[in-house]
């Protein structure tokens, strides 16, 4: 049964910080990973899609990495601002692919 | 734009009234699913669906029901909520089911029933 963990649970950074937050799934054998970013009370936005056979992505100052054989993914935040303040999630796809499977996610706070 | 677009965005009910949250997605995605977010539960799948007539349960499907009857539209339909149905609730769409491609998401339904 795919499990996913992300670390820390929770952040509190000064502004200007470059951070690093963990995703890590027990089952290798996924297809993709996902990055969302939720604020409080509101919606799911897809920050970034790694593809199995993708190592990293690139959107602005998000990256994220992949390492299928190891079980983790990792999204780096450079330079954070306190718009970055949110809680981050990252998913795999569960077993028989129809459904994503969610870490707990990692609650983001960057203060001025 | 492509988006998902969930109505409405809040909703106060009481007991057993039966009520209908749409989700309508422009992307002609054939996957379309929805979830529930609670604290200290996370994210679970209510129900999904594959494509037009075709759908299916996830994890916590008691007291909900789902039809498809457009490529574009899945609803979610309580027909007698009760207060453990308070929620709030995600609908999802991708471009086929599988796992091979990334899921977008509406902005969320605030349910509370009393």
């Amino acid at each position: 049964k795919q499990e996913v963990t992300q670390i820390p649970a929770a952040l509190s950074v000064p502004e200007g910080e470059n951070l690093v937050l963990n995703c890590s799934f027990t089952d290798s054998a996924i297809y993709n990973l996902q990055w969302f970013r939720q604020d409080p009370g509101k919606g799911l936005t897809s920050l970034l899609l790694i593809q199995s056979s993708q190592r990293e992505q690139t959107s602005g100052r998000l990256n994220a990495s992949l390492d299928k054989s190891s079980g983790r993914s990792t999204l780096y935040i450079a330079a954070s601002q306190p718009g970055d303040s949110a809680t981050y999630l990252c998913a795999v796809p569960g077993r028989g692919y129809n459904k994503l499977i969610f870490g707990a996610g990692t609650r983001l706070a960057v203060h001025p | 734009e492509a988006q998902v677009t969930q109505n409405p965005r809040y909703l106060i009910t009481v007991t057993g009234k039966k009520l209908t949250v749409t989700c309508s997605q422009n992307m002609n995605h054939e996957y379309m699913s929805w979830y529930r977010q609670d604290p200290g539960l996370g994210l679970r799948q209510i129900y999904y669906s594959m494509n037009v007539e075709v759908t299916d349960k996830g994890d916590v499907p008691e007291g909900y029901k789902v039809s498809r009857k457009e490529k574009r539209n899945f609803p979610l339909i309580l027909e007698s909520p009760s207060p453990n149905q308070t929620s709030l609730y995600f609908c999802a769409s991708s471009l086929s089911g599988g796992g091979n491609y990334g899921y977008t998401f509406g902005s969320g339904t605030r349910l509370t029933v009393v």
